[in-house]
């Protein structure tokens, strides 16, 4: 069974370091990329950015660039998405999910059950 | 990147039909992608490539796309089918970008 794993909720204070995973199983990790989608409480799905864990080329939705990193161990088939310094802003949950693609095909096709990350002092 | 728009709402009686729009310029060459997603659960894929079926998906679920607007229509709806929806559409190089969404309420 295809399936991506995400790491468990989280409780951080403002200005405190995260870096939460999502581990694939099932499939070649290293043969699709993997994308990580935000929403805030109450809100919709917002596009942060992208990895391919086969070289790890990587790309950022303008609105993120700079406000987290995305990183992958090919090895242990986890890709990352990591904060230097929370926000109470960044509270919201954060799924993963696995781009399948193909001519002019991009869609998300398997997703992880997201994780909650709570930001408050 | 680009804009997909979506009502925020759309409200039908079971048994109905409901038609749920998603708009944007780029969505005449690019294909549209549609998430359903209950509370509480991650989205799930119902319809890609503009009208094609995941397995697993009812056939109650269809999707088609006219010029700049694609339509997620819902046949025969059930209490079930209650859920906020999001299509999804993607530029030239890849990038995903999401509709704002759109809460189908079963009266």
């Amino acid at each position: 069974e295809v399936q991506l794993v995400q790491s468990g909720a989280e409780v951080k204070k403002p200005g405190e370091s995260l870096k939460i995973s999502c581990k694939g199983s099932g499939y070649s990790f290293t043969s699709y990329w993997i994308g990580w989608v935000r929403q805030m409480p109450g809100k919709g799905l917002e596009w942060m950015g992208i990895i391919y864990p086969g070289d790890s080329d990587t790309r950022y939705s303008p609105s993120f660039q700079g406000q987290v990193t995305i990183s992958a161990d090919k090895s242990i088939s986890t890709a990352y998405l990591q904060w230097s310094s929370l926000k109470a802003s960044d509270t919201a949950m954060y799924y993963c999910a696995r781009r399948r693609d193909g001519y002019n095909v991009y869609y998300m096709d398997v997703w992880g059950k997201g994780t909650t990350v709570t930001v408050s002092s | 990147s680009y804009e997909l728009t979506q009502p925020p709402s759309v409200s039908v009686s079971p048994g109905q039909t409901a038609r749920i729009t998603c708009s944007g310029d780029a969505l005449p060459k690019q294909y549209a992608y549609w998430y359903q997603q209950k509370p509480g659960q991650a989205p799930v894929l119902v319809i890609y490539k503009d009208s094609e079926r995941p397995s697993g998906i009812p056939e109650r679920f269809s999707g088609s796309s006219s010029g700049t607007t694609v339509t997620l229509t819902i046949s025969g709806v059930q209490a079930e089918d209650e859920a906020d929806y999001y299509c999804q559409s993607a530029d030239s190089s890849g990038t995903v970008v999401f509709g704002g969404g759109t809460k189908l309420t079963v009266l």
